[in-house]
């Protein structure tokens, strides 16, 4: 089946640093969706990339739908500690209704 | 976007037994999913519940443990069945959003946390 690769798996930053991470795979996905989870929380949708080339920010992140459609990144700009958490890619398989794929997620701790 | 009302947030079962977890969303929507997340894992997909018909289940799941009901548009419950302490995880529901000023995307409601002892 198809599978995202997602990196980094974990980071350590300094509060006021950026992040950046990504997710690539070798088949192409329609939609690109990116998730934040906290502990003991259901994953809460950050942003969503409808279209190859896509640029989409929210606040402090920022998300790239990659041109190829296969792959996308997510950077989180001047990090402060609430931005603790798992960050999980999506993608959404072309070809009919099919689920989401996920990434393994990357998990980010900020050191204040 | 869809809001979700997941239930119970969080149960310690002893094995053997098993838990029913219930769903419920806030508008009408055709396709309804179920999650596991075992510790420290990604999300991966039980099944897709459409309402009048019986679950699809993806690879390694079965009707047997994991039987849904869709009852409507807005309900759906997972059980967890003959459970073990391997079947300890996290447990989520999640909608398809099709509201265009919410853009398109997948709400998850906010998980059961099983704990099988």
């Amino acid at each position: 089946g198809q599978q995202l690769n997602q990196s980094p798996q974990s980071m350590f930053i300094q509060e006021g640093e950026d992040v950046s991470m990504n997710c690539t795979s070798s088949s192409i996905f329609n939609t690109w969706l990116w998730y934040k989870q906290d502990p003991g929380e259901g994953p809460v949708l950050l942003i969503a990339l409808y279209k190859a080339g896509e640029l989409t920010s929210n606040g402090r992140l920022t998300a790239q739908f990659g041109i190829t459609r296969k792959d996308s990144f997510l950077n989180i700009s001047a990090s402060i500690p609430s931005d603790v958490g798992i960050y999980f890619c999506a993608g959404q398989p072309p070809l009919g209704y099919t689920p989401l794929v996920f990434g393994k997620g990357t998990r980010l701790s900020v050191i204040a | 976007s869809a809001v979700i009302s997941q239930k119970p947030s969080r149960d310690i079962c002893q094995r053997g037994t098993s838990l029913t977890i219930q769903c419920q969303v806030d508008s009408q929507v055709t396709m309804m999913f179920w999650y596991r997340q075992q510790p420290g894992q990604s999300l991966t997909l039980i099944a897709t519940a459409n309402q009048g018909s019986e679950a699809t289940y993806e690879s390694g799941f079965v009707i047997d443990k994991f039987p849904i009901s869709r009852p409507n548009l807005t309900f759906s419950t997972l059980t967890v069945s003959n459970m073990s302490p391997e079947d300890s995880s996290i447990y989520l529901c999640s909608v398809e959003d099709t509201d265009p000023s919410a853009g398109l995307g997948y709400t998850f409601g906010s998980g059961t946390r099983l704990t099988v002892v």
